[in-house]
């Protein structure tokens, strides 16, 4: 297994410029999810999906969308890139989001700077 | 916001026992504590979990107080490999995973 794999690892982009974050996991894991993290700071949540067709907003979700066709995917895109998403984009899944016994595995994250 | 508060950072000798405490004075009875390390600027990785009774693993062991508002996660022997911020998270079944600040140990040799 591949685990949780997450493209690209670096991008720029100029303000206002639009792009897609990539996440695939291949565990057939129900519940993904998307995390920020600035800076000296701990994670905040973006979206978050319980299955194929279900997302919701985490803590942060402004300037961000999502979608969930498949279990496998799921897709993070900024519309209008803004300097205040400079961070670093962890993806993670886990088997179910209703367990208690919910590890979820990250990705190695995507770094992006935005100018 | 996040549900628990831990000391912003710990140092520990290589080789010692390293016991990360973590305040959850509002832990309500159908929720989890958690416990995710992050190692420099790698994704997030899962340690270990608790309800009520203590836990112990490969990793790490979870020592939860009987009025479970209080928690301890200990490493028996810290490694340099060790070093890193330690989440405490606290979790009831169907909710969201909400990351706080995290304790940053450094394990020196």
């Amino acid at each position: 297994n591949a685990g949780v794999t997450q493209t690209p690892k670096f991008q720029v982009l100029k303000t206002g410029q639009s792009m897609t974050l990539q996440c695939a996991q291949d565990m057939n894991h129900e519940y993904m999810s998307w995390y920020r993290q600035d800076p000296g700071m701990g994670l905040r949540l973006i979206h978050y999906s319980v299955g194929a067709g279900i997302t919701d907003q985490g803590e942060v979700p402004n300037g961000y969308n999502v979608s969930r066709s498949t279990t496998e995917d799921f897709p993070l895109r900024l519309l209008s890139a803004a300097p205040s998403q400079t961070s670093v984009y962890f993806c993670a899944s886990s088997y179910s989001f209703l367990s208690s016994y919910n590890e979820q595995f990250f990705g190695p994250g995507t770094r992006l700077t935005v100018l | 916001d996040a549900k628990t508060t831990q000391p912003t950072s710990m140092d520990c000798a290589e080789g010692r026992a390293a016991n990360l405490p973590c305040n959850h004075s509002t832990i309500s009875g159908n929720e989890y504590v958690y416990w995710y390390r992050q190692i420099h600027s790698q994704g997030p990785q899962y340690i270990i979990h608790g309800l009520k009774n203590n836990e112990t693993n490969e990793m790490a062991s979870l020592i939860i107080t009987e009025d479970r508002k209080s928690s301890t996660l200990i490493l028996p022997h810290a490694t340099l490999r060790d070093t890193a911020v330690y989440y405490c998270i606290v979790r009831g079944m169907g909710d969201k995973l909400i990351f706080g600040t995290g304790t940053r140990l450094q394990v020196f040799p």
